[in-house]
């Protein structure tokens, strides 16, 4: 079993929807909880980083952690055409600066 | 401020024979990292440089597999002798030195593409 699960999609929106991007993990020593954003031929870019449990929100971006369930979640509100990429989760341990990565789900959102 | 870089972008050898892939990190950072992409799964650990010296080296898949960063500065990443299993993206990240508090904020690079036929 991996430690981290994502769906990979494709996940395709028309422009304006509300996009919501999960992954599951097992391992309960997770303390921080990462979204990249790639685009294609690109890097990952780091989007946001949670510590913990709890929401965090930046612009149209929002974090959601339920550490009780193994739950993380990004929405992205009134999602634009440039928000077209693939979603990274990523999470890591207190003492660790190892990341463990989800597979990465494909968005697409059309005009 | 210049990003992470990697050299080649793209490279294409034939199973036997060695590639050496080169990262240069941002000035400055004391943590690099190496990362790999295989076809269809996900982003997955080599290692860990902290300056010059080896942080951990856990994920490196085999002797095959060689990193170094002489001088705490650029880094390379050397595959002899390829296999076809070593394709895909490998992709290189730094982050600065000790964290105060709150996650290790990597930056990526690009990615060096290899396809071993």
């Amino acid at each position: 079993q991996k430690e981290v699960e994502q769906d990979p999609g494709p996940l395709s929106v028309p422009e304006g929807a509300i996009v919501s991007l999960n992954c599951t993990y097992s391992n309960s020593a997770f303390q921080y909880f990462m979204w990249y954003r790639q685009y294609s031929r690109k890097g990952p870019e780091l989007l946001m980083y949670t510590y913990s449990s709890g929401n965090k929100e930046d612009g149209r971006f929002t974090a959601q952690v339920d550490k009780s369930s193994k739950y993380i979640s990004l929405f992205i509100r009134d999602s634009q055409p440039s928000d077209s990429a693939t979603y990274l989760c990523a999470m890591s341990s207190y003492n660790t600066d190892k990341l463990i990565f989800g597979t990465g789900t494909r968005l697409q959102v059309f005009p | 401020e210049a990003g992470v870089t990697q050299f080649p972008s793209h490279s294409v050898i034939e199973k036997g024979q060695t590639v050496t892939l080169r990262c240069d990190p941002i000035s400055g950072h004391d943590n690099l990292y190496w990362y790999r992409r295989v076809m269809g799964k996900e982003i997955k650990f080599l290692l860990h440089f902290v300056k010059e010296s080896k942080q951990d080296e856990s994920g490196m898949p085999n002797n095959r597999f060689l990193a170094e960063r002489t001088g705490g500065t650029y880094s390379t990443l050397k595959v002899q002798p390829a296999e076809l299993e070593d394709s895909g993206v490998y992709f290189c990240a730094s982050s600065q030195g000790q964290r105060n508090s709150g996650a290790n904020v990597l930056t990526f690079g690009a990615g060096s593409r290899l396809t071993v036929l």
